[in-house]
């Protein structure tokens, strides 16, 4: 089955301590992404892949990391998780950037830092 | 002011009613437009795009107005399992790829 999957699907955690969040896809797509969704925002880009080795800021990087050193893997890393990064996050791929192309979302990882 | 804005409801409807949402986007070069649907506490999935010309796919209908700068979409016969969010989704070229704006969606709850 054809999918986007995310692990893990929720996390309480300390600030402070590091967590990596792992996205992967079956569907040999080039281009991935993270989001976070917060109430009354929708879902803002936190970082995006166009292809392996190739990452980029989006809109809100500011305390997270990610790598691409496999087509299929997409991990977004905390590397010292803030109150602020409480949200629910999506990973989300597709075949290209192209502008027609349809996204694939991950089913989602809510997480509280405490 | 945000760059694509949706009406967040909620629009409380009865089964059978003909609902309609509307989004705007403030960059006109904007170039692609699409509705998805979410469901409470799961991900996003694509609904359908959008085309100058319009589009149907069943009960829904998804229209685009380049020159009001907005997008619309029509549910005709409303049943209960169309309750969700739909997020209008915008995207225009910038920074080298084209980067997909999402609207913050709007609630629809259908009733018996």
């Amino acid at each position: 089955e054809a999918q986007v999957t995310q692990n893990p699907r929720y996390l309480i955690t300390v600030t402070g301590k590091k967590l990596t969040v792992t996205c992967s896809q079956n569907m040999n797509h080039e281009y991935m992404s993270w989001y976070r969704q917060d109430p009354g925002l929708g879902l803002r880009q936190i970082y995006y892949s166009m292809n392996v080795e190739v990452t980029d800021k989006g809109d809100v990087p500011e305390g997270y990391k990610v790598s691409r050193k496999e087509k299929r893997n997409f991990p977004l890393i905390l590397e010292s998780p803030s109150p602020n990064q409480t949200s629910l996050y999506f990973c989300a791929s597709s075949l290209g950037d192209s502008s027609y192309n349809e996204q694939f979302f991950g089913p989602g990882t809510r997480l509280t830092v405490l | 002011r945000k760059e694509v804005e949706q009406d967040p409801g909620p629009f409380n409807v009865p089964e059978g009613a003909t609902v309609a949402f509307n989004c705007t986007y403030s960059n006109s070069a904007s170039q692609s437009f699409f509705w998805y649907r979410q469901d409470c506490r799961k991900e996003p999935k694509l609904l359908m795009s959008v085309y100058s010309s319009g589009n149907e796919d069943g009960r829904f209908t998804a229209q685009l107005n380049r020159a009001s700068q907005y997008i619309s979409l029509l549910i005709r016969d409303s049943k209960l399992s169309d309750s969700a969010t739909y997020l209008c989704v915008v995207i225009r070229f910038s920074g080298g790829y084209n980067k997909l704006i999402f609207g913050a969606g709007t609630r629809l709850a259908v009733h018996p």
